[in-house]
């Protein structure tokens, strides 16, 4: 299986600042057509997780843009150019290049 | 788009159980759809995706043998199936809609399966 970590494990943000969540995999998610095979979600208290990028730096429909995501191979990044109140959850990568498909471990996100 | 999963359910151990998830406003053929598991606490697992089209179903290996998924298409529903229930079982399972060129874009609102031993 692919292992995919994450960091930080859990970060609280001052409203209006930027914040940054790491994802590394143990082996490249970059296909041979191009894409990497990495998504991000964020699951809200109590809710169904929601896709907020795919293909590691494609926005997901209704995603605001201060939503961003970058990297390849082996070393992606999700950043939040200013954290807004209902950011607040658990943030997961997740790699699709081979099944079993698997998440990180998971980033809480607080608002201080 | 919406998926719909079933209600919770209450199992001992060693019973059977199907639970499922009924999918409108898209076309099945065209997307996988997927079945996932949230133990209390903890993070998400794939159990298993399915093709309805043709059936084409990719187990994750550490669930398989122990889960079965399988489509109904005249209905638009997928089902996710135990033969014999653990105490380990109880979790949150979601179902959710999959390519891997467009991500998960589209999740039930989950079934809680709670065993008892």
């Amino acid at each position: 299986d692919i292992v995919m970590t994450q960091s930080p494990l859990s970060l609280a943000v001052t409203p209006g600042e930027p914040a940054s969540i790491s994802c590394r995999s143990s082996q490249s998610l970059l296909h041979s057509d191009g894409n990497n095979y990495l998504d991000w979600y964020l699951q809200k208290p109590g809710k169904s997780p929601q896709l907020l990028i795919y293909l590691g730096s494609n926005r997901a429909s209704g995603v605001p843009d201060r939503f961003s995501g970058s990297g390849s191979g082996t070393d992606f990044t999700l950043k939040i150019s200013r954290v807004e109140a209902e950011d607040v959850g658990i943030y997961y990568c997740m790699q699709d290049l081979q099944m079993a498909y698997t998440f990180g471990q998971g980033t809480k996100l607080d608002i201080k | 788009v919406q998926l719909v999963q079933s209600g919770a359910e209450v199992k001992n151990t060693g019973e059977s159980l199907q639970i499922s998830c009924q999918a409108s406003g898209y076309n099945l053929n065209y997307y996988w759809i997927g079945w996932l598991r949230q133990m209390p606490g903890k993070g998400l697992e794939w159990l298993g995706i399915i093709y309805p089209r043709d059936s084409d179903t990719r187990y994750n290996p550490s669930f398989q043998g122990h889960v079965s998924i399988s489509v109904a298409q005249s209905s638009n529903t997928a089902y996710l199936q135990w033969r014999s229930l653990r105490a380990s079982d109880t979790a949150i399972y979601f179902c959710a809609r999959h390519t891997p060129q467009t991500g998960t874009d589209f999740w039930g609102q989950g079934t809680l399966v709670t065993v008892f031993s």
